[in-house]
């Protein structure tokens, strides 16, 4: 099973600022990483697959990039709505698919 | 497409849960996606349990593969989820998605039902 380790746990920022996420894999799934945004008391939503592809209609201030073991998600200018945790998760080595644990996107 | 868990909120340890996932939109039957349950406990992360493809055949978690079925239900547009022999750890929010079958990520996802496991 590939191992997601998301870094860090908690990230505060401030609105209008720019937020830097990371996540790493245990081993290289190659490009086959999505990005989710989960708030309280909701389903996740969908940001980036491919590694670097946004979802339908997510804005382009999220953008994610990497490849291989290492990733990151950057948010460019953080809006009231951004203030989330977010998840990696791996669709490179089945089974299973694994999310790593999330960060905490507060506001400084 | 929208997806609509339901089921018991509370389960007795030892026994089966067992959850609908109603689908909206679209035919469990047809497009080339998987159907998917996670799950995620209180205050931590995500959990995938396992799919099922639009043909019907599945695949599920090597550490749940012992306790878990999924199936559908055409007539109803319905993917259901079974976990047998449940504990307090099965305790969590199940979530029911629509994984894309070429790529794999999750694009639709349910608002989520709470499962708590407890006597």
């Amino acid at each position: 099973e590939i191992v997601m380790t998301q870094s860090p746990a908690t990230l505060s920022v401030s609105p209008g600022e720019r937020a830097t996420l990371s996540c790493r894999a245990s081993q290289s799934v190659s490009s086959n990483l999505a990005w989710y945004q989960q708030k309280p008391g909701q389903a996740p939503r969908l940001l980036i697959y491919n590694a670097s592809t946004r979802a339908t209609r997510i804005p382009s201030r999220f953008s994610g990039s990497g490849s291989g073991t290492e990733f990151t998600l950057t948010i460019s200018s953080l809006q009231s709505e951004d203030f989330a945790v977010y998840y990696c998760q791996q669709y490179h080595n089945w089974p299973p698919w694994t999310f790593g644990q999330g960060t905490k996107v507060e506001v400084k | 497409v929208q997806l609509q868990e339901s089921g018991p909120g509370l389960v007795k340890p030892s026994q089966t849960l067992s959850l609908t996932c109603t689908v909206s939109g679209g035919s469990i039957r047809s497009g080339s996606y998987y159907w998917s349950w996670i799950r995620q406990p209180a205050g931590k992360g995500l959990e995938w349990i396992g799919r099922m493809y639009t043909s019907g055949s599945t695949n599920y978690h090597p550490s749940l593969e012992s306790r878990v079925t999924i199936s559908g239900d055409t007539s109803k547009n319905q993917i259901s989820l079974k976990l047998t022999s449940v504990t307090a750890a099965d305790t969590a929010v199940y979530y029911c998605a629509r994984e894309d079958q070429i790529l794999n990520f999750l694009d639709v996802w349910g608002q989520g039902t709470t499962v708590i496991v407890s006597s």
